[in-house]
């Protein structure tokens, strides 16, 4: 299994800024991802982070709004660029271990 | 494209029930597929995995099976408890290369009345 923390759990930040969302797990692990959950809807992946180089993203996410850092086999972060309201969402940090995947807790972001 | 639908959207069931939840999927050619449970605002619990070659899979009072053929989940639930109370998501892996990409479907929420 993996322990995975995040932080902040959550916060209320104003149009037009960024927020840095850290993911952090207790084990070494190869990949991480990070999910988007609208209210109200599923889960959605957003990119998937690979130590050393550059994360891949889905279609619909790009590098410029959604920045990731991937220094260590242990930490993440995601940045949420010039913020909108649109992305008011519960962002969560998950890896995979033998097949299955763990979930942090997310960090719930609401965009005024 | 993979597409994951669970029904009911919710579900209220009073305590001691037994309750079955649905999910299906339109690929039938996963990997595995796997059951979460959600509390409000919070993040995912891992509760079931089947690999695609299993049928079933258990843990306590919860058992989870699995069709591939016809591309049907359901997670079964025994004895409700007011703490089973939460967001019930289903979630396929499809095969290939590097694909680590769950599809998720859009859950069900499961109230136990006491």
């Amino acid at each position: 299994s993996a322990v995975i923390s995040q932080k902040p759990s959550r916060d209320i930040c104003q149009r037009g800024t960024s927020l840095t969302i850290q993911c952090q797990v207790d084990s070494q692990v190869t990949m991480m991802f990070w999910y988007r959950q609208q209210p109200g809807q599923s889960l959605t992946l957003i990119a998937t982070a690979n130590q050393g180089s550059e994360a891949t993203y889905e279609s619909g996410f790009v590098i410029d709004k959604f920045p990731i850092s991937r220094p260590n086999l242990t930490f993440s972060t995601l940045t949420v660029s010039n913020m909108s309201p649109e992305d008011s969402s519960i962002y969560l940090c998950s890896v995979d271990v033998l097949g299955t995947q763990y979930f942090g807790p997310g960090t719930r972001l609401l965009v005024l | 494209k993979q597409e994951v639908t669970q029904i009911p959207a919710a579900l209220s069931v009073p305590e001691g029930e037994n309750l079955v939840l649905n999910c299906s999927f339109t690929d039938s050619a996963i990997y595995n597929l796997q059951w979460f449970r959600q509390d409000p605002g919070k993040g995912l619990t891992s509760l079931l995995l089947i690999q695609s070659s299993q049928r079933e899979q258990t843990s306590g009072r919860l058992n989870a099976s699995l069709d591939k053929s016809s591309g049907r989940s359901t997670l079964y639930i025994a004895a409700s408890q007011p703490g089973d109370s939460a967001t019930y998501l289903c979630a396929v892996r499809n095969p290939g290369a590097g694909s680590y990409q769950l599809t998720f479907g859009k859950g069900t929420k499961l109230s136990v009345i006491p």
